[in-house]
């Protein structure tokens, strides 16, 4: 079965860092493309970032330069690294791979102090 | 960036009845190389994870029932979802997947009249 589960989320005040994981299965994660994606409470979904199967990255501009993106194809697992963590970053992020048929539920992200 | 319109907003439809909702992109996302456009429809309900209902702009997702369709190219976008059903309330979002960011539409939020 193809799934991806994501975790790492949590609490944290402005400013604060947190690293989001996305462990994969079911298919040849090296061979695929991995989004990042989130939605807001109340807003819709928003694109964040890519990481190609060679490596190369993209991101939105609401995230560039705070957020990392980076993948273990050894171990199947995508993360998204989040550094000085603003309120409007508060949401559930979803990992994708790049057909876009495969999605987790979410990890929830709250940046509040 | 593409930016990604959907029309209308919010609809209401009688169960049995058609529900139409239009998606219109900045630019065309269709490609000269392999003629096909990147623009997938997504279901989403609250607590679940955005669900593939569409790609290829016309292509169904498997499991997927026959009543949802899509259909459209160049920078033009409709699903249809004839005779609805009460399981078919959800906001449904279009998506280009052409060029990063790969942008969203705001979503059209589908009710029961």
């Amino acid at each position: 079965e193809v799934q991806v589960v994501e975790s790492g989320g949590g609490l944290v005040q402005p400013g604060g860092s947190l690293r989001l994981s996305c462990a994969a299965s079911g298919f040849t994660f090296s061979s695929f493309s991995m989004n990042w994606v989130r939605q807001a409470p109340g807003k819709g979904l928003e694109w964040l970032s890519d990481i190609t199967d060679k490596s190369v990255v993209h991101y939105a501009d609401s995230v560039r330069g705070r957020f990392t993106i980076s993948r273990d194809n050894a171990k199947n697992l995508l993360f998204l690294q989040m550094n000085n963590l603003r309120a409007e970053d508060t949401a559930v992020y979803y990992c994708t791979r790049s057909r876009w048929d495969c999605w987790g539920q979410g990890t929830v992200v709250t940046v509040s102090s | 960036d593409i930016v990604m319109t959907q029309s209308p907003d919010s609809l209401a439809v009688s169960l049995g009845e058609r529900a139409t909702i239009n998606c219109k992109s900045s630019q065309s996302v269709l490609s000269s190389s392999n003629n096909r456009n990147y623009l997938g429809w997504y279901q989403k309900k609250p607590g679940q994870p955005p669900k593939l209902l569409i790609f290829w702009a016309s292509a169904r997702e498997s499991g997927v029932p026959d009543r949802f369709s899509g259909s459209g190219s160049g920078t033009d976008f409709t699903l249809t979802i004839t005779s609805l059903q009460a399981e078919d309330v959800a906001v449904y979002y279009c998506q280009q997947y052409y060029i990063t960011p790969y942008n969203f539409g705001q979503g059209t939020k589908l009710e029961i009249k």
